[in-house]
């Protein structure tokens, strides 16, 4: 059983298009986080969601949209995409809130913006 | 902003041996959690340990414990025993209810 899920593990796609990363957790985890790694493995928080309402918002572009339709779930919108946007994105989950820092995290979303 | 540094950017071990990773941060907040993670070749993130800053005791998790100096904004890992399985990149964390902060990460080769 899966605890941290997320689709698809790997999207590759054309500068301008947009696109979406989803992510569900069957821990009953009370938040969800969004995280990017880039080619040099450095990592960055993106946003994280504790029941539903967004609590850290990093500096990221506001082409990057989180949506949270329900506690298990946070997924995340792309828009107009860039070659830089091409990284890791890994979702996260935590029981509590958001200063715990995340415990269970998903296998990875690879994009690749061409 | 929060920093955290990673001075490390790789340490190997031999099998069995202890090895100790270091990890420093700078902050201004009073609460606050620390971490290290875990990331195999797999590329999946693991979180191997947690340490919440007033808890003044170290935290430990089997072969894994840390060193957490407050004053000296200091929170090493320390690896008992290690395992071939043990090698991965290893992250600092630093995280409040405002920011998350992460290092650039210690690469660590077991040899056999």
């Amino acid at each position: 059983d899966t605890a941290v899920s997320q689709t698809p593990k790997y999207l590759v796609t054309q500068m301008g298009n947009d696109k979406s990363i989803k992510c569900e957790q069957n821990l009953g985890h009370d938040t969800m986080y969004w995280y990017k790694q880039d080619s040099k493995k450095f990592l960055k928080i993106m946003f994280s969601y504790n029941n539903k309402e967004l609590i850290i918002n990093e500096t990221v572009p506001n082409r990057f949209s989180p949506k949270s339709p329900d506690k298990a779930h946070l997924n995340l919108h792309i828009n107009s995409l860039e070659l830089g946007d091409s990284a890791v994105y890994f979702c996260a989950s935590s029981q509590g809130g958001t200063s715990g820092g995340a415990e269970f995290f998903g296998p990875g979303t690879r994009l690749t913006v061409l | 902003a929060q920093t955290v540094t990673q001075s490390q950017p790789e340490m190997s071990v031999q099998e069995a041996e202890t090895v100790t990773l270091s990890c420093t941060y700078d902050t201004s907040e009073s609460d606050y959690y620390l971490f290290w993670y875990k990331q195999p070749p797999s590329r999946q993130m693991i979180l191997v340990i947690r340490q919440e800053a007033y808890k003044q005791q170290n935290a430990t998790e089997n072969r894994f414990s840390v060193n957490f100096q407050k004053a000296a904004k200091s929170f090493s890992l320390k690896i008992s025993d290690s395992q071939l399985g043990d090698a991965a990149m290893y992250f600092c964390a630093y995280h409040d209810s405002h920011d998350m902060r992460f290092g650039a990460g210690t690469r660590l080769t077991v040899k056999p």
